[in-house]
């Protein structure tokens, strides 16, 4: 089964903007890219959700190319309580349609 | 509103022994979801159900059974327990599926011996 592919870890600085890439090379025309995040303990939680170009909210900022092969969830001037994985996900029809996780993005956050 | 609850939180349970993790959510959602996440790992899903009456296998079904008991519930029953299942356990739902948000129960840690 397709799944998307992000890079394992990240490290950044308070303040900085972290951008995080993924790849979904068979997405299907239909669908949509969301992001997750989980905090240890915690069942992931909604982040931000886009079809193409870019979507911004109050959290973060997700651009999606033409070609939808690829998505960057961009996280503005991150502090320390962003420290969690961050999930990219896209459903898969197979029958019925479902939602399988990809290795997430293991972001730590530095002082 | 307390979206997706599950429980119990944690168990502890013998090689062999059975038992049912339970999950409801009141959001009148189609879709649910069982999924499990080992140390250090994403998460993998076990089984799932786009509707009422209706269950499919995921990623990683193998010792697992699931009952849709109505829209509201979905349990996961292990029938023997083995040390390879001891992994936290995640229960979500979504309105429709397709493009639709997860929401997620707070997990149940469970341990094999």
């Amino acid at each position: 089964l397709a799944k998307t592919t992000q890079p394992i870890s990240m490290d950044s600085y308070e303040g900085q903007e972290v951008n995080i890439t993924c790849s979904h090379n068979n997405i299907a025309t239909n669908d949509y890219i969301t992001w997750y995040q989980q905090f240890p303990s915690q069942g992931p939680r909604f982040i931000i959700q886009g079809y193409k170009t870019k979507v911004t909210n109050e959290v973060a900022s997700l651009f999606i190319p033409a070609d939808r092969k690829s998505s960057t969830l961009s996280l503005p001037r991150v502090s320390l309580s962003d420290t969690a994985v961050y999930y990219c996900l896209v459903g898969i029809l197979s029958g019925t349609y479902k939602y399988i996780f990809g290795t997430g993005t293991r972001l730590k956050v530095l002082a | 509103n307390a979206g997706v609850t599950q429980t119990p939180k944690f168990q502890v349970l013998k090689t062999g022994q059975s038992m049912t993790l339970q999950c409801a959510q009141d959001m009148n959602h189609n879709s649910m979801y069982w999924y499990r996440q080992d140390p250090g790992m994403g998460l993998r899903l076990i089984y799932y159900s786009a509707s009422e009456g209706t269950t499919d296998k995921g990623e990683v079904p193998n010792g697992y059974n699931v009952s849709r008991l109505n829209k509201r519930e979905f349990s996961l029953r292990l029938e023997s327990a083995a040390p390879s299942q001891t992994s936290v356990y995640f229960c979500a739902s979504s309105d429709r599926g397709r493009n639709e948000k997860l929401f997620f129960g707070s997990g149940t840690q469970l341990s094999v011996l």
